[in-house]
């Protein structure tokens, strides 16, 4: 059982090349999430989709898109990276609602540098 | 407005001394959920406990414990007898109403040996 899978661990970019991050959970979880993480800014959501079909902004959603391509994948594009989008970026899955799992499970995250 | 603050931004402790780490949460539901997350060197995100509005019991898990105040909205975090793989960074983390999490921006905690 992997959990809630992200891709790529790494990636450096130039400002204005495009990426997707991938993301896939194998745990039948209708919600899913992208965050970025900031030194001293905590975790802020980018996008979240409540379930499949479905996308709606967060928090920080400018420079970005992302695409529920069906109930296990997530993904969050950059159209024209800027070095401001230099970041962690995490994607999450919500377990069942009502249940002990109704909690975030994170993917083990991407490092992305915008040069 | 949901708003998670977690005030203090550092903390170091010496081995085996008991530390606090505060959460402060705003929200205007009624039903909602508080969570701690673990964030150790890594990189990975933990999930630590759940504990929902309706539920003021103060939990123990081993050298872990939270104290959840609804009086002062406040969802504390204490460690006893602190060890050196303490050290992480700690989430605060706020879900109510919607499909959104709300996260703190976390407190550092460094456990000296």
């Amino acid at each position: 059982n992997a959990g809630v899978t992200q891709t790529p661990k790494f990636q450096v970019l130039k400002t204005g090349q495009s990426m997707t991050l991938q993301c896939a959970q194998d745990m039948n979880h209708n919600s899913m999430y992208w965050y970025r993480q900031d030194p001293g800014m905590g975790l802020r959501l980018i996008y979240y989709s409540a379930s499949e079909g479905t996308t709606d902004k967060g928090e920080v959603p400018n420079g970005y898109n992302v695409s529920r391509l069906n109930k296990r994948e997530f993904s969050l594009r950059l159209e024209s990276a800027a070095p401001s989008q230099t970041s962690v970026y995490f994607c999450a899955s919500k377990g069942e609602s009502g249940g002990s799992n109704e909690k975030l499970f994170f993917g083990s995250g991407t490092q992305l540098s915008v040069l | 407005a949901q708003k998670v603050t977690q005030a203090q931004t550092e903390i170091s402790v010496v081995e085996k001394e008991d530390v606090t780490l505060d959460c402060v949460y705003e929200t205007r539901d009624t039903t909602y959920y508080l969570f701690w997350y673990k964030q150790p060197p890594s990189g990975e995100l933990v999930f630590l406990i759940r504990r929902n509005s309706f539920d003021e019991q103060n939990e123990i898990s081993g050298r872990y414990s939270w104290n959840f105040q609804k009086s002062t909205s406040s969802f504390n975090f204490t460690i006893t007898a602190s060890q050196v793989v303490d050290s992480a960074v700690y989430f605060c983390a706020l879900h109510s109403g919607t499909y959104k999490y709300i996260f703190g921006t976390g407190t550092r905690l460094k456990v000296l040996a």
